[in-house]
């Protein structure tokens, strides 16, 4: 089944102690994102990859990094969290559905910073 | 960073009423998608429109890509129970000389239907 998944899909964590999302999708997609929504904000594209060792930065990418080492995984690591970065986070592949591209969302992480 | 302008931003409905949501921008995007969140899930495409003046239907669901191409709309026809979730429409621009994936949101549009 072409799915993308995350884990943790719940997380609480204290200010500054550093953490991994993994994002992993079985598709063979080049380009891959995160995501994160906050209420009356929709989504906000924090970081993108364009192919393995391909990173560049979304509209919100203060305090979040990621790599690419290979093309199905796409962490993202927070290295010294703090509340403001308290979110629901999707990780997101794009490939061809037909003639066009389509972005397929992972389940989400819901993070909390104490 | 960018985002569109949706509307409403919540509707609380009865079962069978039609449903009306927009998404504007002041710029012109080559792509508009509409989505679907259930709760605890990630988004899931509902209709993806590529040409101004498209309109497509998905089932009871009819969305429009505006002329200006600075606009959309979602229809969901005689509602039901399981249309219950926030709906986001999401633009894409293409630059000249290369591709881009990168979507730009709408801030969601939270739809509750009484059954």
């Amino acid at each position: 089944e072409a799915q993308v998944t995350q884990n943790p899909r719940y997380l609480i964590t204290v200010t500054g102690k550093k953490l991994t999302v993994t994002c992993s999708q079985n598709m063979n997609h080049e380009y891959m994102s995160w995501y994160r929504q906050d209420p009356g904000l929709g989504l906000r594209q924090i970081y993108y990859s364009m192919n393995v060792e391909v990173t560049d930065k979304g509209d919100v990418p203060e305090g979040y990094k990621v790599s690419r080492k290979e093309k199905r995984n796409f962490p993202l690591i927070l290295e010294s969290p703090s509340p403001n970065q308290t979110s629901l986070y999707f990780c997101a592949s794009t490939g061809l559905r037909g003639a066009y591209n389509e972005q397929f969302f992972g389940p989400g992480t819901r993070l909390t910073v104490l | 960073g960018q985002q569109l302008n949706q509307s409403p931003q919540s509707m609380f409905i009865q079962e069978g009423e039609d449903v009306s949501m927009n998404c504007t921008s002041s710029s012109i995007f080559n792509t508009w998608l509409w989505y679907k969140q259930d709760p605890g899930e990630g988004p899931v495409l509902l209709i993806a429109l590529y040409k101004a003046g498209e309109l497509t239907s998905n089932g009871r669901l009819t969305a429009q890509f505006g002329i200006t191409r600075k606009d959309s709309f979602l229809n969901i026809s005689a509602s039901i129970p399981s249309d219950v979730g926030i709906y986001f429409c999401a633009g894409q621009q293409t630059p000249y000389g290369g591709a881009t994936n990168k979507l730009i949101f709408g801030t969601g549009t939270l739809l509750a239907v009484q059954p």
